[in-house]
């Protein structure tokens, strides 16, 4: 079983452009969360979507962030107009349904996204 | 405002010694305490989980503690290994909305030296 599947693991953009960050999760699994991490600092939740809904993007910024999660292929984080200070690692990680509140996420190694 | 600590933020250790990093939360309502393990530029990899009720687990050579009255836990490590080089995570689940959002804090960097 191949885990959480992060591509790109390196992304360079300069400022104002888009940036698209895609997230496999785990076979079998329909949750995905979205995490930031600064540097020198700890990961910071961002979004939590189920296939086709977000259920929770209390930890997105209001502008130019978006997520979604269709119901075929991967979830997907979109950041529009990047600035210097999105540059950080992205990381995702999923579970399967029906879980149960004490069931670990699963991580994928992450996207660095440096902006120039 | 939810929150995890740890300490130390780093440690240096001889490879075979134990050692043991430090935990310290203030997140409510508390649903669960996990330990993760990152090697550099990997994703976190999953420990331990600990509910209200687990005073210990035990995953190999690694064993966690809970005390969720003091809220504190602890990471113990016994007889390193190289391998064991890595940041160590303490993940706090506040369990609201019936679903796990983790708060992490920023982590005990460990380097095992021959």
């Amino acid at each position: 079983n191949a885990g959480v599947m992060q591509n790109p693991r390196h992304l360079v953009r300069r400022r104002g452009q888009e940036a698209r960050l895609r997230c496999s999760p785990m076979k079998g699994h329909s949750h995905v969360y979205w995490y930031r991490q600064l540097p020198e600092e700890g990961l910071k939740f961002m979004v939590y979507l189920q296939k086709e809904n977000i259920i929770d993007e209390s930890g997105m910024p209001k502008e130019r962030f978006s997520a979604e999660f269709p119901k075929e292929g991967p979830s997907i984080l979109r950041i529009q107009q990047v600035v210097r200070g999105d540059s950080a690692a992205y990381f995702c990680a999923s579970s399967p349904p029906g879980q149960g509140i004490n069931q670990p996420q699963h991580f994928g190694d992450g996207t660095r996204l440096s902006i120039l | 405002k939810n929150q995890v600590e740890q300490s130390p933020q780093s440690l240096i250790i001889l490879e075979g010694k134990n050692c043991t990093l430090q935990c310290n939360y203030t997140v409510s309502p508390f649903s669960n305490l996990r330990w993760y393990k990152q090697d550099t530029g990997r994703g976190p990899v999953s420990l331990t989980i600990m509910t209200f009720s687990e005073n210990t687990k035990s995953n190999g050579r690694y064993t966690a503690t809970l005390d969720a009255d003091t809220k504190q836990s602890s990471l113990h490590i016994t007889a390193s290994q190289l391998s064991d080089s890595a940041s160590y995570i303490c993940v706090v689940s506040d369990g609201a909305g019936g679903y796990n959002k983790l708060i992490f804090g920023a982590g005990t960097r460990l380097a095992v030296h021959p």
